[in-house]
């Protein structure tokens, strides 16, 4: 099973903007949609972006993903301390038939 | 709300088996899709398996094809994971989530339940 490539960790200061980088291939990322989870400390993952760009409802404007080739970046603006997590990007991949999962970035705000 | 309950986790030995339950409400179960997703202790997220709203769609991931079995019961709102065959690696926390965007490319997980902690030991 394949995985999305993500930097381990990421951090900012209260009010930063923060990039995190989900690298993929041409039958994951380059031709389907890429999807965003967070994982706040001991609880389960939820849902943050799907279809590359998209907030579910009572998702924070804050929160915003992109897509460029085989590569995609989820962006938080004005960092806040609950936003201390594991953020997980995710893709199917056309060629097997899976649906794989970024490696992970635990954020930190300082 | 949504609510997903896993339940038939626990300890159980290299080889053996263990059935997992996850039991929906508030939403109309057999109108979605379902997942599996599993979490090795400290490690990242890895899909297991989803199944369509009928049961008629099933996939896997190739780590367990052929011993691990997906089913559903919308009569009874439930999700199950037959897993046999089991080895140390299929340690993790197995979330149930309710799945979007039919199969393939626009498929993804909007609700996840809280998860149930299986440990393959001897």
């Amino acid at each position: 099973q394949s995985v999305l490539t993500q930097p381990p960790s990421a951090s900012g200061t209260p009010g930063q903007r923060v990039a995190i980088s989900c690298s993929g291939s041409s039958s994951d990322i380059g031709s389907e949609y890429v999807f965003w989870y967070q994982q706040l400390p001991g609880t389960a993952p939820k849902l943050l972006i799907y279809r590359n760009n998209q907030r579910p409802s009572g998702v924070s404007d804050r929160f915003s993903g992109s897509k460029s080739g085989t590569s995609a970046s989820l962006a938080i603006s004005g960092l806040r301390s609950e936003d201390e997590a594991d953020y997980y990007c995710a893709a199917w991949d056309d060629s097997l038939s899976d649906y794989v999962f970024g490696t992970g970035t635990k954020v930190t705000v300082l | 709300q949504v609510q997903l309950v896993e339940s038939g986790g626990g300890l159980v030995k290299p080889g053996g088996s263990l059935r997992l339950s996850c039991a929906a409400s508030g939403f109309t179960f057999s109108d979605y899709y379902m997942s599996w997703i599993r979490q090795a202790p400290g490690k990242g997220l890895e899909w297991v398996s989803y199944i369509s709203s009928s049961g008629s769609t099933i996939y896997y991931a190739d780590s367990v094809k052929g011993r691990f079995t997906i089913s559903r019961d919308n009569a009874k709102n439930s999700l199950y994971l037959q897993m046999n065959s089991l080895r140390a690696e299929d340690t993790a926390v197995y979330y149930c989530a309710r799945s979007r965007g039919g199969n393939g490319g626009a498929h993804y997980f909007d609700y996840w339940g809280q998860g149930t902690l299986v440990t393959v030991s001897s």
